[in-house]
């Protein structure tokens, strides 16, 4: 089955600065990679995904990549901001249609004043 | 509210109790899924179902777990027996599957429920 690992575990970066998280995937049939953001007492809540079919998308400061071959994709936050402060979680699905989608372990982000 | 509700928020019990967890999706939702999540990991898969039917159920769930959707509305997760390596945060999560359309895939999910036992 599926198999996500994400890496750092933790990141602290200064405000303003940007942010890089990264994952990796082991099933090649995989086509769904969604980002979610986890927020202290609440459930995680989509803030992008990207689909196989591309290689890039960017909505605001937020933007993924993703590397079919190498089986990689990333999370980019350019001139974060305190509430960017989160759990941050990768994932992968074997279909867009989020029959079942496997997270990877969470990235605790900390954006320092 | 029309998000997905969770009840209870918290449940304290006594190891070798039962505990049942109910999940109110979005209502057009038809697909809803049950996710376990402890601290510091990521949501670990359990179950989903598809209206009333259930289509998967992780190989790592315990017989002691079960769920049900019986109208293809709510649905309730069972733990029989507890054991405090149940202790953990249970997700529930909804989405909309049409697969005549494109679809984002989207898991819209609850706040959790909380277990812990002694």
């Amino acid at each position: 089955g599926e198999n996500v690992e994400q890496h750092p575990s933790t990141l602290s970066v200064q405000e303003g600065d940007s942010a890089v998280i990264k994952c990796t995937y082991s099933d090649s049939a995989s086509n769904y990679f969604p980002w979610y953001k986890q927020e202290l007492g609440k459930g995680p809540q989509l803030i992008i995904d990207i689909r196989s079919n591309v290689g890039e998308k960017k909505d605001q400061r937020i933007a993924v990549t993703l590397n079919k071959t190498a089986k990689h994709f990333s999370l980019h936050i350019t001139e974060t901001q305190p509430e960017d402060s989160a759990v941050y979680f990768c994932a992968a699905s074997g279909s867009s249609s989020a029959s079942k989608i496997i997270f990877g372990s969470g990235t605790r982000l900390s954006i320092r004043p | 509210d029309t998000g997905v509700s969770q009840d209870p928020r918290h449940k304290i019990t006594k190891r070798g109790q039962n505990v049942t967890f109910r999940c109110d999706p979005i209502s057009e939702h038809n697909r809803l899924y049950w996710y376990r999540q402890t601290l510091g990991q990521g949501p670990e898969f359990l179950t989903y179902f598809q209206n009333e039917a259930q289509l998967e159920k992780s190989r790592l769930l315990s017989d002691r777990f079960s769920a049900e959707r019986p109208k293809g509305s709510f649905s309730t997760l069972e733990i029989q027996r507890t054991e405090q390596g149940d202790s953990a945060m249970y997700l529930c999560a909804s989405s909309l599957y049409n697969r005549l359309i494109e679809n984002t895939g989207e898991l819209f999910f609850g706040e959790g429920s909380r277990l812990t036992v002694l």
